[in-house]
């Protein structure tokens, strides 16, 4: 089964505080991809990266970072510095790799990210 | 370039009624997802059209439908609708063509069912 799984439910942190963000995937392709989007209150859920399961490079853009272990089968997101306009929820997605579809996302639960001044 | 846009913003609907629901791609897109969004469930894959073909279904009942038009805009119809149908519908589009390109959300239909 596929599953994406992020444990935690809501995080409150001050502001410049570093902020990682877990998230736990469960599949039996050998290929597959991984994203993180961003929903803000007004409801529209951003893009913020991408990540083939070939490709274990970390990547930072930013105060952004992930790190990606096949290993452990995660894929966390790390705010640097983290300022008010980062509230969000934040949801981790697994796409399959089977057939052509693209538009088939498993999303985790998402994780709501508080940022106080 | 203008994103993916969805109409109306928001919907009041009778149990029983049936309601249709507007998404307009991002221009050269040709996948349309819908995605069903709810606080108990999350965000939940209802289906995927590409060239005007259904190209994969989520675990909806059939009460669940769509389409997707020769210029790439999509529409969802849900009839008789039911209380647990009050949800957050997104849309997204991409490419839709080999790999994984981004899914492009628009802001949602929020319809609630009384």
């Amino acid at each position: 089964a596929q599953k994406v799984t992020q444990a935690q439910t809501e995080i409150s942190v001050v502001e410049k505080e570093d902020v990682t963000l877990d998230c736990v995937y469960e599949t039996r392709d050998t290929t597959y991809y991984l994203f993180w989007y961003k929903q803000p209150p007004s409801g529209e859920l951003v893009f913020l990266i991408r990540r083939n399961s070939f490709d274990e490079q970390n990547e930072i853009s930013g105060r952004y970072s992930w790190n990606f272990q096949k290993s452990t089968s995660s894929f966390n997101f790390t705010i640097t510095a983290s300022q008010v306009v980062d509230s969000a929820v934040y949801f981790c997605a697994l796409s399959p790799s089977y057939g052509g579809s693209q538009g088939n996302l498993i999303f985790g639960k998402g994780t709501k990210l508080s940022v106080k001044p | 370039k203008a994103g993916v846009t969805q109409t109306p913003r928001y919907l009041i609907k009778t149990r029983g009624q049936q309601v249709t629901l507007s998404c307009s791609p991002i221009s050269g897109h040709r996948s349309v997802s819908w995605y069903q969004q709810t606080p108990g469930q999350g965000l939940q894959f209802l289906f995927e059209y590409f060239s005007e073909t259904q190209r994969n279904k989520g675990n909806f009942p059939g009460r669940f439908s769509g389409r997707q038009f020769s210029n790439s805009r999509s529409e969802m119809n849900v009839s008789t609708l039911e209380l647990g149908d009050s949800a957050l519908y997104l849309c997204a589009s991409s490419l839709g063509g080999q790999g994984r390109t981004p899914l492009h959300f628009g802001n949602g239909t929020r319809l609630t069912v009384t």
